[in-house]
This record gives C-alpha cells, structure tokens and sequence, in this order.
C-alpha cells in the first residue's frame, strides 16, 4: 500500500491569519494530486486537481502548489475564515486514488 | 437533485446480518467507488468498477463484496456485519479520465 502522509494533523488558528499544511506521497507512483475539502457532515468536494511539477493552481483564498520531484504538496489558505473550517484531503492518483489522512482545520473568530 | 445518492443514510445492524448499501448516479459517468472512513484514517478504498462488467478489489475488500447493477447504480454489500465494520461509507463517481471524484453524502453504519 502506497502510504500518503499529510501534517499537521489538525491546527487551529485565528480569523484573518494565513495558513498551510502539507501532503507528502511516493512521487513515483502517482501521475495526479488532489485536493479535497470535507466539511462535517457533508461529502469530500474536490478542490485543485495538480498534474505537472512546479504546477501551482488558486481559487479565490486558497491555492496549491505541487513538487513531483519531491514527493510533496503545500495547501495554502490566505487570511483565514471561520467557513474554512473543515478536514482538508489530499489524494495520490495513479491506478487509484490513495488518500491521506487529512489535516483538520478549525478557524476561529 | 444530487448527483450521486447512497441509500440508507444511516443504519444500525447487528453482528451476523446481511447488509447492502446502495449508489446511484446521474452524472453517467463510468467509473465508481466505494470507501469507508474511520476517524483518523484516510479514505480507504474497499472496491472500484471502471464499467459494468469490470470490478476490482481495493485495499480492503474483505468480509465486503460488490454488484454493479448498470452504469448508474453500484452496491456494496456486507454479508455477515461485524463491529468493526462500523464506519462511514462513502461512494463516488469519476469519468474516464478519472481526474475528479464526485462523492456521495455517505452512510453511516454502526454494526452492535
């Protein structure tokens, strides 16, 4: 089984400060990165969709950034909401999809 | 009308029952999914289908098996529940390209 690392595990932070964490995978056996964000209660819903090294990809506050090369990828969140608040998945997509375990995000006002 | 529905919502069964859980969808595409979600665990991949007549099992397959009704609906049956089958369980969706996966709202099965 191909393990997909992500960290912190959870990380609490305050409204209007900037964010990040991080997905590492075995590079070599993925061809796709994904990210995932999964509020409570309701399903995973797909964020950033990342195929080439050094691809960098933006919706609104919150971008991406992928390193094949070296196996990792940084999810950054911009001046914090409380409506970011959620589990933010990242997946490895080679034959499968092989997802972390998430990293747990609460904003707080 | 969502894409994809999974029925039951929620579920409580005892140890030993038979159970299936069901997928449909509406976004025709051809690949679907079902994983089971554990607190502190990633999504895990029980077993995938790329088409009706093509089923494969995922990284835990065991003590679960599959039924691939037609292109829209995938079912994922439990036939002697145990307690630690007792997870969330999600289906999902992805074209042929499998570059994006549409999730269902899950359902939760608690096993006694």
């Amino acid at each position: 089984i191909l393990n997909v690392e992500q960290s912190p595990q959870s990380l609490h932070v305050q409204e209007g400060d900037s964010t990040n964490f991080t997905c590492s995978f075995p590079s070599s056996n993925f061809y796709a990165l994904h990210w995932y964000r999964w509020e409570t209660a309701k399903s995973p819903e797909a964020l950033f969709v990342m195929t080439l090294n050094g691809d960098e990809k933006k919706k609104g506050r919150i971008s991406a950034t992928l390193n094949t090369k070296e196996g990792y990828s940084y999810l950054y969140i911009k001046g914090s909401q409380p409506e970011d608040s959620a589990t933010y998945l990242c997946a490895g997509h080679g034959q499968n999809f092989v997802f972390g375990p998430g990293t747990r995000l609460s904003v707080l006002p | 009308d969502a894409d994809v529905t999974q029925t039951p919502r929620n579920r409580i069964t005892k140890t030993g029952k038979r159970i299936m859980l069901e997928c449909s969808q509406t976004k025709g595409h051809d690949r679907m999914y079902w994983y089971r979600q554990d607190p502190g665990l990633g999504l895990r991949l029980i077993y995938y289908s790329f088409d009706v007549k093509d089923i494969n099992k995922g990284e835990i397959s065991d003590g679960y098996s599959v039924s691939r009704q037609a292109q829209a609906k995938f079912s994922l049956s439990l036939e002697s529940a145990i307690p630690n089958q007792t997870a969330l369980y999600f289906c999902a969706t992805s074209d042929l390209r499998g570059y994006e996966q549409y999730f269902g709202p899950g359902t939760r099965l608690t096993v006694t």
